[in-house]
């Protein structure tokens, strides 16, 4: 089962940041917080990735909180591209594999 | 361009008729993985491998079979099919998965098994 808990779906005006949330409050120490993309029926995409602090990259920011119960991507300037299932997701270091659970849906709206 | 491809896209066989599909990466990754998608059960690991001949079951194994003789192709065989093996497959390939398990996705395989 996933460990994390997402909302089932948003919408975000283009143009607009994009604000996912995740709860995970049974994140343990050693676990990282994962995120990936999925649009419609294609290979999912890999975002972002934090362990405690806050991360960003050229896609997204990871928000992190300090107790690490709960955490944000984060998407500056969504666009129609970005409509997709957001996938939260909780794991150690290693070779687990990952557990996508139901995910976010964003659609992002002109 | 990196990528992760496969083939085919999309497949219609018949139960018991042996079918491989094919997964490919030009990244010289060392890790690679094969799942399914299924409506309602999310993505779920079939098998990893780590490394050249070296192969280990995921979550859901049964049924398949995969090889890892060279680094760049990591095939999935299926030698018997049957209907419930008729999902969307993803491969998948890192450089390194202790850091970010599955870097890059193929774009799929939709395999239909009647």
């Amino acid at each position: 089962d996933a460990k994390t808990t997402q909302p089932t779906s948003m919408d975000c005006a283009e143009g607009r940041a994009a604000n996912l949330p995740c709860n995970h409050s049974t994140i343990s120490g050693n676990e990282y917080v994962y995120w990936y993309r999925q649009i419609h029926s294609q290979g999912p995409q890999y975002i972002i990735h934090g362990l405690k602090n806050n991360e960003t990259n050229e896609m997204a920011s990871l928000i992190i909180t300090e107790d690490r119960k709960s955490s944000t991507l984060i998407l500056p300037h969504a666009t129609l591209r970005d409509t997709a299932v957001y996938y939260c997701i909780v794991r150690n270091s290693g070779n687990t594999p990952l557990v996508f659970g139901k995910g976010t849906r964003l659609s992002v709206i002109a | 361009e990196a990528q992760v491809t496969q083939n085919p896209r999309y497949l219609i066989t018949v139960t018991g008729k042996k079918l491989t599909v094919t997964c490919s990466q030009n990244m010289n990754h060392e890790y690679m993985s094969w799942y399914r998608q299924d409506p309602g059960l999310g993505l779920r690991q079939i098998y990893y491998s780590m490394n050249v001949e070296v192969t280990d079951k995921g979550d859901v194994p049964e049924g398949y079979k995969v090889s890892r003789k060279e680094k760049r192709n990591f095939p999935l065989i299926l030698e018997s099919p049957s209907p419930n093996q008729t999902s969307l497959y993803f491969c998948a390939s890192s450089a390194r998965p202790e850091v970010v398990p599955e870097a890059f996705f193929g774009q799929g395989t939709r395999l239909t098994v009647v």
